[in-house]
């Protein structure tokens, strides 16, 4: 089964304070690609990174940073420093190739809430 | 700003009415998606297209009738509609129709209200 979960449903932290969004996936594929999309209150769905899955190097970005680890099958979400307009909802998403397309399903989401 | 522009932003709709949603993007990707997100739940995927064909169809009702004319452009023509059609509706492009390359480019979206 191709599947994404994200346990957290909501998260609320105060400004300045680290949080972690957590993001479990399956899939039989060997090749699939793994991201995670931020939801503000506008609507559009905003691309933050794209992994697949021959790479497993960590990044950071700014006071984003992603540890991928194939081993427990998780793609976690780390922003360091939070600040206010970091809230929103934020998804985790995998793609895999079904029927001659790529197929993108996503988490259910988690709801991040950052209090002044 | 996006470079997947959806029209209208927002439609209400009866239920007796024909009404569509358009997508476009010029960014010469080979595939398009239609994906409908209710509120505080993730987008579901409805329709997949790749290289103008209908690739993936996720049992969707036949109210709900995509069309891609061109490789820029998408259509969803809504016919008959209920009340629990009301949603968001995502457009997104993909640069490739046939290898999984990654990211989905998304519109701004098309909110539908069905009265």
């Amino acid at each position: 089964a191709q599947k994404v979960t994200q346990a957290q449903t909501e998260i609320s932290v105060v400004e300045k304070e680290d949080v972690t969004l957590d993001c479990v996936y399956e899939t039989r594929d060997t090749t699939y690609y793994l991201f995670w999309y931020k939801q503000p209150p506008s609507g559009e769905l905003v691309f933050l990174i794209r992994r697949n899955s021959f790479d497993e190097q960590n990044e950071i970005s700014g006071r984003y940073s992603w540890n991928f680890q194939k081993s427990t099958s998780s793609f976690n979400f780390t922003i360091t420093a939070s600040q206010v307009v970091d809230s929103a909802v934020y998804f985790c998403a995998l793609s895999f190739l079904y029927s001659s397309a790529s197929k993108i399903i996503f988490g259910s989401g988690t709801r991040l809430s950052i209090r002044p | 700003d996006t470079e997947v522009t959806q029209t209208p932003k927002h439609l209400v709709m009866g239920m007796t009415n024909k009404k569509s949603l358009k997508c476009e993007q010029h960014m010469g990707h080979r595939a398009m998606y239609w994906y409908k997100q209710k509120a505080k739940k993730p987008p579901e995927l409805m329709f997949v297209y790749s290289y103008e064909k209908l690739s993936i169809n996720e049992s969707v009702p036949s109210r709900f009738s995509p069309e891609c004319p061109n490789s820029s452009l998408l259509n969803l023509h809504l016919h008959a509609l209920q009340p629990e059609d009301s949603a968001l509706y995502l457009c997104a492009s993909s640069p490739s129709g046939t290898v999984n390359t990654g990211e989905l480019f998304f519109g701004e979206g098309s909110r539908l209200t069905v009265l």
